[in-house]
């Protein structure tokens, strides 16, 4: 049962453009998201986060939109950039977050 | 502040053997999580340990088992290994605040023949 879903295993973008990453969830207790950034070889780093009181988070370059209604959110990133590329996972939580679920990750090649 | 340390890096074992993956979490952290990836599927949430104390347990049969020391430090055990339990584990250490976020190792590669 995949409570997190990322339905895109890979995206292509132009260096300088924008990068949109999407992510579906089932559950309807969950309400804390985050994204975290994973490169060959090393384990996944957290990029950024939003809490389910709001609908949207900036921190740079990434923003993270919470559509609640819809169960989604997404992450975009402007203007991305080559060192951008890496496998992406949305995950979510529910309750303090000690239990975190990950999506399926979306691999992003940004050319340039 | 040293990072989530993982060991080994690397194991190769074959089926029907048992392994001992082991986690040293960022000082400090007393909640550990383990998960599981692999191609196409993700991270899949293994169990959490705080306080020496299994809190949360995803859906992976018995064979995978875990436990944390009093220093926080943990191990993951998988027996009677099959050829699908190679994948990336990664274990993941967090501080006590609600909804803080986790710190990955870099994982241990198993590869089961």
């Amino acid at each position: 049962d995949q409570q997190v879903k990322q339905n895109s295993p890979s995206l292509s973008v132009q260096e300088g453009r924008i990068s949109i990453l999407n992510c579906d969830y089932t559950n309807s207790m969950f309400d804390y998201f985050l994204w975290y950034k994973k490169y060959p070889a090393e384990g996944p780093t957290f990029l950024i986060s939003i809490s389910s009181i709001k609908d949207k988070n900036e921190d740079g370059r990434f923003t993270v939109f919470l559509n609640k209604s819809a169960k989604h959110l997404s992450l975009h990133i402007v203007p991305s950039q080559p060192g951008d590329s890496a496998v992406y996972f949305c995950a979510a939580s529910a309750n303090g977050g000690f239990k975190t679920i990950f999506g399926a990750g979306t691999r992003l090649f940004v050319k340039a | 502040k040293a990072g989530v340390t993982q060991t080994p890096r690397y194991l190769i074992k074959t089926r029907g053997q048992q392994v001992t993956l082991s986690c040293s979490p960022i000082s400090g952290h007393r909640s550990v999580s383990w998960y599981q990836q692999t191609p196409g599927q993700g991270l899949q949430f293994l169990f959490e340990y705080f306080s020496e104390t299994q809190r949360n347990k995803g859906n992976f049969p018995g064979r995978f088992s875990g436990r944390q020391f009093s220093n926080s430090r943990s191990e993951m055990n998988v027996s009677t290994l099959e050829l699908g339990d190679s994948a990336l584990y990664l274990c993941a250490s967090r501080g006590q605040s609600t909804n803080e976020k986790l710190f990955f190792g870099s994982g241990t590669q198993l590869s089961v023949l």
